[in-house]
């Protein structure tokens, strides 16, 4: 069964720019959720799909946006890039729909912004 | 408002001996909690979980211990291996419809051969 995949693997931004990652899921998950780690703030909710709709967002300026495709692709993007936007951006695969299942983790798209 | 902590940045244990990551949690509506492992560089890769209904949940060398009470849980790893070597977070979910999951900072363990 292949895993989450993640692209691109690595990106390189200038500041005002924009940008947009993807993740597939593992095939039969509906539910992506998006993870952004820094090292000054760790690993930080961002957003979460489930059926091509939005169920949950974190605490991220609205330049931070996703969304989810009929075969549960899914992708987000930042518009106006920011230096701080710098970090991996880990995108999990989820089987259910509840939060008590375990979460698969895809290998993250790093991005840095110049 | 850090809801998930791990106040040990870094462990160090012998290869062999046991390993004891702690965590603390501050939302008493979490209701299922998770330990990853996670390499640099890589996405985190599941350890092991534990419901809220449940103190102890074991899987092969790993076992995680819960206390409500005290909202604290534990991941016990033995015996300890290099290979364990790796940054470890605990998670925690308030279930129901979100599958948002609240991250503690990290610790950094480190198994000497």
């Amino acid at each position: 069964k292949a895993g989450v995949t993640q692209t691109p693997r690595y990106l390189i931004k200038t500041r005002g720019q924009q940008v947009t990652l993807s993740c597939s899921p593992i095939s039969g998950h509906r539910s992506v959720s998006w993870y952004q780690q820094t090292p000054g703030q760790g690993l930080q909710f961002l957003f979460e799909y489930f059926s091509e709709t939005q169920r949950n967002k974190g605490n991220f300026p609205g330049r931070f946006s996703g969304r989810q495709f009929s075969n549960s692709r899914s992708e987000m993007n930042v518009s106006t890039l920011e230096l701080g936007d710098s970090a991996l951006y880990l995108c999990a695969s989820i089987p259910g729909t509840g939060g008590s299942g375990e979460q698969f983790f895809g290998p993250g798209t790093r991005l840095t912004v110049l | 408002d850090q809801q998930v902590k791990q106040n040990s940045p870094s462990l160090s244990v012998q290869e062999g001996r046991i390993s004891i990551l702690n965590c603390d949690y501050t939302n008493s509506m979490f209701d299922y909690f998770l330990w990853y492992k996670k390499y640099p560089a890589e996405g985190p890769t599941f350890l092991i979980s534990i419901s809220s209904i449940k103190d102890k949940n074991e899987d092969g060398r790993f076992t995680v211990f819960l206390n409500k009470s005290a909202k604290h849980l534990s991941l016990h790893i033995v015996p300890s291996q290099p290979g364990d070597s790796a940054v470890y977070f605990c998670a925690a979910s308030e279930g129901g419809a979100t599958n948002k999951l609240i991250f503690g900072t990290g610790t950094l363990l480190a198994v000497q051969p």
